[in-house]
């Protein structure tokens, strides 16, 4: 079956832009997760949304930072006025029981 | 503040040996406990997980061992083939976070 999908899967911005990262999880999973990797970094947990309820937002770097998951699936990650230290791996995972499967990320670059 | 520590970046073993991952953690609330692969440019792919109340869990050539009292867990390869050269993390959970590891970049050696 289809796994988590993430779009772009490269994306390079300059300095002060807003991005938004795409996350399509797998169907039927109930809970949505983000995640960066930064060079040589293990992942860091940005924040978790879980059916109907209030995501849990306590990973989020800054509030230039915001997610929104929209009809319990699809995910958007918006990055606003980026900085260089917000260049990573952002990773999105799902899941239905506790075993997250994960997308395979966007590079993004900021320059 | 680094919950979940994997203190060896790196493992070279050579095909057809045992490969010992190792992962220590502090939190004592972590009640479930996972593996995941990652080879670059992609996603990290669940590999096996271990529940507290467990000590030791296998599947296939991979087995997980738990030791709570001394807050650690390890993964055993056995035998490493080249296809499991990649990233491998630890990662840890209380609720539904995950916390994870740094990685360790294994490598096979023909």
């Amino acid at each position: 079956g289809a796994g988590v999908s993430q779009s772009p899967s490269n994306k390079v911005t300059e300095k002060g832009k807003d991005v938004e990262l795409r996350c399509d999880p797998i169907s039927g999973h109930t809970a949505l997760y983000w995640y960066r990797q930064s060079l040589g970094q293990g992942l860091e947990f940005l924040i978790y949304f879980q059916g109907n309820s209030a995501p849990d937002k306590s990973g989020l770097p800054s509030d230039r930072f915001s997610a929104e998951r929209t009809g319990g699936s699809v995910s958007t990650l918006t990055i606003q006025r980026t900085q260089q230290e917000d260049s990573a791996v952002y990773l999105c995972a799902s899941s239905f029981v506790q075993e997250q499967y994960f997308g395979p990320g966007t590079r993004l670059t900021v320059t | 503040d680094q919950q979940v520590k994997q203190n060896s970046p790196s493992l070279s073993v050579q095909e057809g040996r045992i490969s010992i991952l190792n992962c220590d953690y502090t939190n004592s609330m972590f009640d479930y406990f996972l593996w995941y692969k990652k080879y670059p440019a992609e996603g990290p792919t669940f590999l096996i997980s271990i529940s507290s109340i467990k000590d030791k869990n296998e599947d296939g050539r991979f087995t997980v061992f738990l030791n709570k009292s001394a807050k650690h867990l390890s993964l055993h390869i056995v035998p490493s083939q080249p296809g499991d050269s990649a990233v491998y993390f630890c990662a840890a959970s209380a609720d539904y976070k995950l916390s994870f590891g740094a990685g360790t970049t294994v490598t096979v050696r023909a």
